[in-house]
């Protein structure tokens, strides 16, 4: 079948510290992968996503690389702000498919 | 472009009774996906409808059921409402394409007392 396991939290940085979230799934086809963030009081925004092995997702400073060898999508970010603070997701879909999540990780940045 | 709305914002229900949500998605999608988010369970799949027809569901009991419209508008009903419903209710859109991109909007937070 298709899952996603995710990384559990809750996670609490420093301020510019590197950041990895990981993320690793199961599915039976060709799936696109994706990381979702949600701010407190609101609902989820994409922050990147990739379509095919190798391919490299990149927003904001964070960066994600589809590896299909490992089946893992791994979120990183080299320095992260307190504006970071939130709650990521982990996600992917097969083409007419539904769209399956991980479990979420809550992220805390202290200045 | 306008994004997903979904009404009410907020909700505050007894135990027993019904309730309807709505969602709007964004013009143009015609796959609406419905989530159910609580701090124990995380995000969970209830179903998904596009062009009218359930195409997915997820593993919540009948008392959970949803309809779209001609529109894509979808609205989604619980009845005989328990207090485990409490929970953020979350509706996504998407076309059909090789991605799926799912746009999300800001929830429901149904309250059962």
């Amino acid at each position: 079948g298709n899952s996603v396991t995710q990384m559990e939290g809750p996670v609490t940085l420093s301020e510019e510290a590197f950041l990895t979230i990981n993320c690793t799934y199961t599915a039976t086809g060709y799936p696109s992968l994706f990381w979702y963030v949600q701010y407190p009081g609101e609902g989820l925004q994409l922050l990147l996503k990739a379509t095919k092995a190798d391919d490299k997702g990149s927003n904001k400073g964070f960066e994600a690389t589809y590896r299909k060898e490992t089946t893992s999508f791994h979120l990183e970010k080299g320095s992260v702000q307190v504006s970071d603070s939130a709650v990521y997701f982990c996600g992917l879909i097969i083409t007419g498919n539904q769209f399956y999540f991980g479990t979420g990780t809550s992220l805390t940045v202290i200045p | 472009k306008a994004g997903v709305t979904q009404t009410p914002r907020y909700l505050i229900k007894t135990r027993g009774q019904q309730v309807t949500l709505s969602c709007s998605p964004i013009s143009g999608h015609r796959s609406v996906s419905w989530y159910q988010q609580t701090p124990g369970q995380g995000l969970q799949f209830l179903f998904e409808y596009f062009s009218e027809t359930q195409r997915n569901k997820g593993n919540f009991p009948g008392r959970f059921s949803g309809r779209q419209f001609s529109n894509s508008r979808s609205e989604m009903n619980v009845s005989t409402l328990e207090l485990g419903d409490s929970a953020l209710y979350l509706c996504a859109s998407s076309i059909l394409a090789r991605d799926n991109e799912q746009f999300f909007g800001p929830g429901t937070r149904l309250t059962v007392l």
